[in-house]
Formats: C-alpha cells, sequence, structure tokens
C-alpha cells in the first residue's frame, strides 16, 4: 500500500494570500497524483490530476507541481470561496489512496 | 452531463449486510476505460477507497476490506451496486460513489449517503 502523508494539517492563511500545501508518497507514484477540495457537507471536488493539470473549470490560482514522491497544491491568492480541506489521491496502481488532508482556515 | 447518485439503507445494525446502489446517468459502463468506484469517509475523517469496477468487468478491492466487499454493475439499467458483509460501528461513513476514467482518478462524485451501524 502506498502511503500519503499531508502536511500541514492544517493552514492558517488570510485572504489574498498564497497557499502551499504538500503531499509525500511512501514510494514513487510519478506523475499520477490529484487533489481535491471538499468543503462542509459535501463530496470531494477533483481540482488537479497528473500531479499538474486542472480539471475542467478549476481556476488559474490553482496549481499543482511535482512527481515521484513529492509534490504541492498552491493556491496563489486565497479567495473566501477557497477555505476548505484538501486531499491528495495517488492512483498509480489500483488501489487508489488518499491522504490525511489540509485544512486551509482562515488566518 | 455526469451524474452519480448513491442509495440505500440510512441504518444497519452490527454484522448485517450493507447494499448500497450507484446511478449514473450521462456515460456508459461499457465504454472503454471507464470505472465506477466507491470510497467512504467516516464523520471528521479521511477518505478511502473501497472497491472498483471497469468497463470490462475487471474489478479491485481494497486490501483491508476485500473480504466483506462485492462490486457489481448493471450496464443496462447504469447502476454499480456495493455489497459490504458483517458491519460494525466503525464502518459508519458517508459512501460516495465516484466516476473513473483513464485520465482522472475520480473527476465525478455522487452526493453521498451516510450510513450508521448501530442496534
Amino acid at each position: 500500500e502506498i502511503v500519503m502523508t499531508q502536511s500541514p494539517a492544517t493552514l492558517s492563511v488570510s485572504p489574498g494570500e498564497r497557499a502551499t500545501l504538500s503531499c509525500r508518497a511512501s514510494q514513487s507514484v510519478s506523475s499520477n497524483l490529484a487533489w481535491y477540495q471538499q468543503k462542509p457537507g459535501q463530496a470531494p471536488r477533483l481540482l488537479i490530476y497528473g500531479a499538474s493539470t486542472r480539471a475542467t473549470g478549476i481556476p488559474a490560482r490553482f496549481s499543482g507541481s511535482g512527481s515521484g514522491t513529492e509534490f504541492t497544491l498552491t493556491i496563489s491568492s486565497l479567495q473566501s470561496e477557497d477555505f476548505a480541506v484538501y486531499y491528495c489521491q495517488q492512483y498509480n496502481n489500483w488501489f487508489l489512496t488518499f491522504g490525511g488532508g489540509t485544512k486551509v482556515e482562515i488566518k | 452531463q455526469i451524474t452519480l447518485k448513491e442509495s440505500g439503507p440510512t441504518l444497519v445494525k452490527p454484522t448485517q449486510t450493507l447494499t448500497l446502489t450507484c446511478t449514473f446517468s450521462g456515460f456508459s459502463l461499457s465504454t472503454s476505460g471507464v470505472g465506477v468506484g466507491w470510497i467512504r469517509q467516516p464523520p471528521g475523517k479521511a477518505l478511502e477507497w473501497l472497491a472498483l469496477i471497469y468497463w470490462n468487468d475487471d474489478k479491485r478491492y481494497s486490501p483491508s476490506l476485500k473480504s466483506r466487499l462485492t462490486i457489481t454493475k448493471d450496464t443496462s439499467k447504469n447502476q454499480v451496486v456495493l455489497t459490504m458483509t458483517n458491519m460494525d460501528p466503525v464502518d459508519t461513513a458517508t459512501y460516495y460513489c465516484a466516476h473513473r476514467t483513464v485520465t482522472t482518478p475520480a473527476g465525478y462524485w455522487g452526493q453521498g449517503t451516510l450510513v450508521t451501524v448501530s442496534s
């Protein structure tokens, strides 16, 4: 099983600031890495796949980078609607595993 | 437009079998590369993949839950069914189904259904 570790667990950011979220895989997942956003009471929404490709309709302020075992999600200028929990997920093998999540909260 | 919706009981007793149905539209599970999966999320906790079924009837299960899970599809009804045996209170969670392709692991999700396991 590939273990995905996200850091930090909680990130306090002021609106308009940049947020940088990290995700580490216990072994290489190549670029088979996705990011999701989840708001309370809602299903997750796909933001990024292939480590850096934005899903349809995702604003350009969201960007993903990395390959192998180290990945980053950057939100360039946080908007009020971006405060949520973010999950990374590997899909390099069929057993798709998620990280534990990073909560982005208002500072 | 792709949509998915989960249905099933909201309350099950310990040791019972849970049966959930995912009814979808906007795609066909007979199209090459397409799959539907089940994911769950205990209250306040992270997401966990349970099972996947592909257009070619290839089925994959979480290793830790494999003995308790069965996933099937009915292409004519646009449905995927997940059964989980021997339910326990720790299985209390919101259960989601999601659409999978070769490039997108879970591009579309259902709204989720909360299942509580309690006597």
